[in-house]
């Protein structure tokens, strides 16, 4: 199995702030057919279910504010909020769509400071 | 727009089979471009892909529980749903329905949406 693991566990930003956080994959998941990386990021606030934000590494889902970006390759990954918003307080997750089973980081929880 | 809703009992006692419902509205559970899968999401396992079925009825399951776990799909009732055999306490779980995009060329991918949610809870 691939193995995600997000870092920090818990991060606290103030209002306005960049907040960054990491995920990194126990193999590479890109794929030299399309040279894409098979990595989606969720955000999940209290009592609903994760939503997608971005797939392929660093597509934005239609209707996702533009303060939300991802990047990297191979087997290290980022999750960028530009200026931190209150609504923007929620746990992340990475998840690797490389190979089965498909697999999810342990999450982040996203805090203001 | 697509939306998904999970049903089914929230409590089932130790060694029964939990069996759940997931009801497809404003799409077609016959589409070519996604998979329907089940996922579920504890605290201790944070969150788990269980496995995927095509409207067809192919279906890939989790190595972890495949030994334990059936999905099937209804097109004529647009549902699809989950039978894990054998519960103990660690099948406690929010168990949620998706939908997995499905790229010809790349197989499996992301999902999107997710229904709200059950809470499933294995206990006599």
């Amino acid at each position: 199995d691939i193995v995600m693991t997000q870092s920090p566990d818990s991060l606290a930003v103030s209002l306005g702030e960049r907040a960054t956080i990491n995920c990194k994959s126990s193999h590479g998941i890109l794929y030299t057919s399309n040279n894409k990386n098979c990595l989606a990021w969720y955000q999940q606030k209290p009592g609903l279910p994760p939503q997608l934000l971005i797939y392929w590494a660093s597509i934005r889902e239609s209707g996702v504010p533009d303060r939300f970006s991802g990047s990297g390759s191979g087997t290290d990954f980022t999750l960028t909020i530009s200026s931190l918003q209150a609504e923007d307080v929620a746990v992340y997750y990475c998840q690797q769509c490389y190979s089965t089973p498909y697999t999810f980081g342990q999450g982040t929880k996203l805090e203001i400071k | 727009q697509l939306q998904l809703q999970e049903s089914g009992p929230g409590l089932v006692k130790p060694s029964e089979t939990l069996s759940l419902t997931c009801t497809v509205s404003g799409a077609s559970i016959t589409s070519s471009n996604y998979y329907w899968a089940w996922i579920r999401q504890s605290p201790g396992k944070g969150l788990e892909w269980i496995g995927s079925i095509f409207f067809t009825g192919s279906t890939i399951y989790n190595p972890s529980l495949q030994s334990r776990v059936t999905i099937s799909v209804d097109t004529s009732k647009k549902e699809f749903s989950l039978q894990l055999t054998s519960a103990t306490a660690a099948d406690t779980a929010v168990y949620y329905c998706a939908t997995q995009y499905y790229d010809f060329l790349t197989g499996l991918k992301w999902f999107d949406p997710w229904g709200q949610g059950t809470l499933v809870t294995v206990s006599s």
